[in-house]
């Protein structure tokens, strides 16, 4: 199970691009990158995930370049209600998620 | 996307007293499930998994006669935490595996949060 290193917190400005980098150097082959977003006294939520490149959904991208050392989330023009922790994961097929400290955003207006 | 759910979503017990947390997959066929906890301003704790029809593993440190597992169909899981104490106020979470549909994916519940008093 690789672990993960992500900045303690970030601050942002409403109608701005995050980018939350995570780096994974120890990630397996057959590992993918997985971020969720947690709100205050809610499970997490499911954002993306990926194996290599970019991929992007209606929420976030998310870029990884060729080793898979380290991942980018990106959160296109945040708004208040963006404001969470974020965690990213590299969880192996079907064992249980290892939850690091993650990413707690604030988003200002 | 799938859904899990858990009941209650809060509840307040007098020590010493047992409360069961149920945690159900409402879309998918769940063979495995993990239980998490979560205190204020801390990241979720993986407690146990949860694998129908069989005992539940246990974390280093996680006692498997305080936090009883049931997971007796492929849609429902339950936490009893048994002869509670304030300590055990935390906000618990779980999580389920949908292995016909991606089995990289996990879904989570609402949580559940637990007061002793």
């Amino acid at each position: 199970l690789a672990k993960t290193t992500q900045p303690i917190s970030m601050d942002s400005y409403e109608g701005q691009e995050v980018n939350i980098t995570c780096s994974h150097n120890n990630i397996a082959t057959n590992d993918y990158i997985t971020w969720y977003q947690q709100f205050p006294s809610q499970g997490p939520r499911f954002i993306i995930q990926g194996y290599k490149t970019k991929v992007t959904n209606e929420v976030a991208s998310l870029f990884i370049p060729a080793d898979r050392k380290s991942s980018t989330l990106s959160l296109p023009r945040v708004s208040l209600s963006d404001t969470a922790v974020y965690y990213c994961l590299a969880p192996s097929g079907n064992t249980p998620l290892v939850f690091g400290k993650g990413t707690r955003l604030s988003v200002i207006a | 996307g799938a859904v899990v759910s858990q009941h209650p979503s809060r509840v307040i017990c007098k020590s010493g007293t047992s409360v069961k947390i149920e945690c159900r997959s409402l879309d998918f066929q769940a063979t495995t499930m993990f239980w998490y906890r979560q205190f204020p301003k801390q990241s979720l704790m993986l407690m146990a998994t949860s694998n129908e029809g069989s005992k539940a593993t246990y974390e280093q440190g996680v006692e498997k006669d305080k936090f009883l597992i049931n997971h007796a169909s492929l849609t429902l899981s339950t936490l009893t935490v048994t002869s509670a104490h304030p300590e055990d106020s935390s906000f618990y979470i779980c999580s389920a595996l949908d292995r016909e549909w991606d089995p990289n994916e996990q879904y989570f519940g609402p949580g559940t949060r637990l007061t002793v008093t």
